[in-house]
């Protein structure tokens, strides 16, 4: 079965700080991984994903990801955050058929 | 751009209501799904559709049915409402079956049930 845990509930930075955001994935088979954003009172909108083309994933807002297999992880980052990147941020792992399955997701703040 | 929409952003039924969450979208997509979400639970999947009345039971199907008589329509129903189904209900399509097409998400319903 395949499971995605995302550490850390909340996690608050201060403005131009580094946003690490991290997942670790269980997959029997190669994963497909996804990054999606919440803003309150939104719908979730896709960062990235990674399908197996490259390790690193560039995604929107300045967004990136990267694929380690030997750690199983796919952790979310970003060089400096930005004001408008509070939200809650959400990993993924897709089956074979395309369901989702997500981590519990991570609150980010970020202080002036 | 894909556009899913939801037909109410809050709602608020009583227990043992009847209960119908509408959800549309505009490009022609195969899948649609409808995902409850809970504060550190992530997004659950009740039920998603491959087709048009086409149905398979997700991880918490208990307490709702769905509806897909056309492709572009997904509804979401609760037969008979209860306080623990008291949550933000979100749906989203897929282009096709596949583990690389992402998902797009409409903005959700609060639904509260008293």
């Amino acid at each position: 079965a395949q499971s995605v845990t995302q550490l850390g509930s909340h996690v608050s930075v201060s403005e131009g700080a580094l946003v690490l955001l991290r997942c670790n994935y269980s997959s029997s088979v190669p994963p497909y991984l996804f990054w999606y954003v919440q803003y309150p009172n939104q719908g979730l909108q896709l960062l990235l994903k990674y399908t197996s083309a490259a390790t690193l994933v560039k995604g929107i807002n300045g967004f990136e990801a990267e694929f380690k297999k030997s750690e199983t992880s796919f952790h979310l980052t970003k060089p400096s955050a930005h004001m408008s990147d509070a939200a809650e941020y959400f990993c993924a792992v897709s089956d074979l058929r395309g369901k989702l399955i997500f981590g519990q997701g991570t609150e980010l703040s970020v202080k002036p | 751009d894909v556009k899913v929409t939801q037909s109410s952003r809050y709602l608020v039924k009583r227990t043992g209501e009847k209960v119908f969450l509408e959800c549309v979208q505009d490009m022609d997509h195969e899948n649609m799904f409808w995902y409850r979400q809970d504060p550190g639970l992530g997004l659950r999947l009740i039920y998603f559709s491959y087709d048009v009345k086409m149905k398979e039971k997700g991880d918490i199907p208990e307490g709702y049915s769905v509806s897909r008589e056309k492709k572009e329509r997904f509804s979401l129903i609760l037969e008979s409402a209860s306080t623990n189904q008291t949550s933000m209900y979100l749906c989203a399509s897929s282009l096709e079956s596949g583990a690389a097409y992402e998902q797009y998400f409409g903005p959700g319903t609060r639904l509260t049930v008293t």
